[in-house]
């Protein structure tokens, strides 16, 4: 299965701030995804990141809050942007090849605090 | 609306015995089910996964049961063992290539030595 690393693992942000997470994959893979997980809460899909257009958002996710980059097929940034205490989650991103059906794999997250 | 259920949140199983965490799903569109473990700290990591075709897989230690009329899956673990400590999700989707998992909220299993 593909290596997937995330920057930063964690931070702590001032409300009004925008953080970028950065996440990186070993090998080139067909799509790519942003997660969120709040305190006690499951994994929720924020968007697909699609390499070379514009990224699928999930309803209840807007572009402007979470804009996202895919600039080739093992790099992908989300940013979290003007940032409230309710964006505190771990945020992850994951990946999954088309020869495998439906499994995706996920990178070790970002843990982020608003203060 | 939950579309996927794990109704215990925690789990305590003796080291040797059987774990068995349970899963719950609403939407009859779903056909193929996963099962991530998560470590502190760590990613979640695919675990098992069963298509609707089919009412049991196996992996090991691992054994996932499908019931499609009660919509409800299952997850064993036979022996337990203290590595196995971590929260366990249940995850599904619908459609062949479907890259949307909805995810229930997880169950922390704790094996004690």
């Amino acid at each position: 299965s593909a290596v997937i690393s995330q920057k930063p693992s964690r931070d702590i942000c001032q409300r009004g701030t925008s953080l970028t997470i950065q996440c990186q994959v070993d090998s080139q893979v067909t799509m790519m995804f942003w997660y969120r997980q709040q305190p006690g809460q499951s994994l929720t899909l924020i968007a697909t990141a699609n390499q070379g257009s514009e990224a699928t958002y999930e309803s209840g996710f807007v572009i402007d809050k979470f804009p996202i980059s895919r600039p080739n097929l093992t790099f992908s940034t989300l940013t979290v942007s003007n940032m409230s205490p309710e964006d505190s989650s771990i945020y992850l991103c994951s990946v999954q090849d088309r020869g495998i059906y439906n499994e995706q794999f996920f990178g070790p997250g970002t843990r982020l605090t608003v203060l | 609306d939950q579309q996927v259920k794990q109704n215990s949140p925690s789990l305590s199983v003796q080291e040797g015995r059987i774990s068995i965490l349970n899963c719950d799903y609403t939407n009859s569109m779903f056909d193929y089910f996963l099962w991530y473990k998560k470590y502190p700290a760590e990613g979640p990591t695919f675990l098992i996964s069963i298509s609707s075709i089919k009412d049991k897989n196996e992996d090991g230690r691992f054994t996932v049961f499908l019931n499609k009329s009660a919509k409800h899956l299952s997850l064993h673990i036979v022996p337990s063992q203290p590595g196995d400590s971590a929260v366990y999700f249940c995850a599904a989707s619908a459609g062949a290539g479907s890259y949307q998992l909805t995810f229930g909220k997880g169950t922390k299993l704790s094996v004690i030595p």
